[in-house]
């Protein structure tokens, strides 16, 4: 069971606004950044969104992150086709001296 | 463009270690943290360790009595040692770049993982 806690699963149509949550503790979240990858069917994670809120390089700006206290957040703006894939939140963990991973959410797309 | 290239055997024979290498190409492998990461099938990432350039390492608790990271400068390679394997060890493993340093034996990183290699499914079974 991951520390940093994310729904299972979340959906939207095309177009449409989705904002996946990530909830955690002062070790983590409460004390760094948020990192944000994309996993498409089969493939390696992707680098999404890092440091809370800067996207990584040749992602649209319909991704944003923020955060607040020891929750975070990814939205998903104009959702496309191309965006259903798992999402994972990720951050430094003061207590474990490491990398700290969400369990993932699915998106899918209707 | 920085690429990563996990390499080893698909199948483990439980009980055994599992071995990989994970090669670097197109950067430095100096001062970045060097990750191991694993996702079992259908299940969620899994932070294995990391080694920096110099040798500092750093292991996650559930797995830190059986793994051993290691770096090879002069191959741009770094790899992995996870010892006596079981079924719950099969998985897909990746290597990623992560960005951080150590010094003092004391590491700094905002668990920014930019660069990840392709992933090797290793299997454990007899």
């Amino acid at each position: 069971q991951s520390v940093l806690t994310q729904p299972p699963s979340t959906s939207g149509t095309p177009g449409q606004r989705v904002t996946i949550s990530c909830s955690g503790s002062i070790s983590n979240i409460g004390s760094n950044t948020i990192n944000w990858y994309q996993q498409l069917p089969g493939a390696a994670p992707k680098l999404l969104i890092y440091s809370t809120n800067e996207r990584s390089s040749g992602v649209p700006d319909r991704f944003s992150g923020s955060k607040s206290g020891t929750s975070a957040s990814l939205a998903i703006s104009g959702l496309q086709s191309e965006d259903e894939a798992d999402y994972y939140c990720a951050t430094w963990d003061d207590s474990l001296n490491g990398v700290l991973f969400g369990g993932g959410t699915k998106l899918t797309v209707l | 463009q920085v690429q990563l290239q996990a390499s080893g055997p698909g199948l483990v024979t439980p009980s055994e270690t599992l071995s990989l290498t994970c090669t670097v190409s197109g950067g430095p492998i100096s001062g970045y943290l060097w990750n191991w990461i694993r996702q079992p099938p259908g299940k969620g990432l899994e932070w294995i360790g990391y080694i920096y350039y110099t040798g500092s390492t750093n292991y996650s608790p559930s797995l830190k009595s059986r793994v051993t990271i290691s770096v090879d400068t002069s191959r741009t390679q770094f790899s992995l040692k996870l010892s006596s394997v079981t079924a719950a060890d099969t998985a897909v493993y990746y290597c990623a770049r992560g960005g951080g340093y150590c010094r003092g034996g004391t590491c700094f990183s905002q668990g920014i993982l930019d660069f990840w290699g392709q992933g090797v499914l290793v299997t454990v079974s007899s």
